[in-house]
């Protein structure tokens, strides 16, 4: 079955340091584009970092230079470094896998979306 | 970057009921686009890929079509299931994964 799950949430305080870990099953975590998507109470979705297949990296702004993303192949795990965390990181954070197709329309173009997405990990900073 | 623009934020329905809801790119995305529902306390869950093409399993009741920049999902004859929160999605290379900023539809 292909799965992840999560893990590494918790109650943390301003400041601190957590690492989420996402355990990958039934498909390579080094084979497909995987990112973390957090949601924050009653807020929407929104993409923190992915992680290319080739290892490029993004990061939304809010984050850049206080999350690190990477992969550990031989365990076909995902993690999400969390440090400095504020009082606005405090959300459901969701490890997915993206996936690719062919586009329908011309001109040639490849569509993306996520195909397996988590339970999501909580993480709480408080203040 | 590309921003997806969702409306309405909040419909009020009901069972049986035909809804649309709208989502905008900010510039040409080809038919890019993915629909998502998220039930209160779940993870969200694929509905429609490609704009129009319907993921295996859920219910024909739900619908993608697309004009131009601007994108639709329709659900006819609302189900009590279907109350939920629903998100627009698009990415590719060279524009980071954007979401719509959600519509939720109550009863």
């Amino acid at each position: 079955e292909v799965q992840v799950v999560e893990s590494g949430g918790g109650l943390i305080q301003r400041g601190g340091s957590l690492t989420l870990s996402c355990a990958a099953s039934g498909f390579a975590v080094a084979s497909n584009f995987m990112t973390w998507v957090r949601q924050a109470p009653g807020k929407g979705l929104e993409c923190v970092s992915l992680l290319y297949s080739g290892g490029d990296t993004y990061y939304t702004d809010s984050v850049k230079g206080r999350f690190t993303i990477s992969r550990d192949n031989s365990q076909n795990t995902l993690y999400l470094q969390m440090n400095s965390l504020r009082a606005e990181d405090t959300a459901v954070y969701y490890c997915a896998k993206m996936t690719r197709g062919y586009g329908s329309a011309i001109p040639f173009y490849y569509y993306y979306h996520i195909d397996v997405w988590g339970k999501g990990a909580t993480v709480t900073v408080s203040s | 970057a590309i921003q997806l623009t969702q409306s309405p934020s909040f419909l009020s329905a009901s069972v049986g009921d035909r809804v649309t809801i709208t989502c905008r790119a900010s510039q040409g995305i080809s038919s890019a686009l993915a629909w998502y529902q998220q039930r209160p306390g779940k993870a969200p869950n694929l509905l429609i890929y490609d704009a129009s093409n319907l993921k295996s399993g859920v219910p024909s009741r739900f619908s993608g079509s697309e004009s131009g920049t601007e994108f639709t999902l329709t659900i006819n004859s609302l189900q009590p299931e279907d109350f939920a929160t629903y998100y627009c999605q698009h990415f590719n290379t060279n524009s980071p994964l954007t979401f719509g900023g959600g519509t939720k539809v109550e009863i």
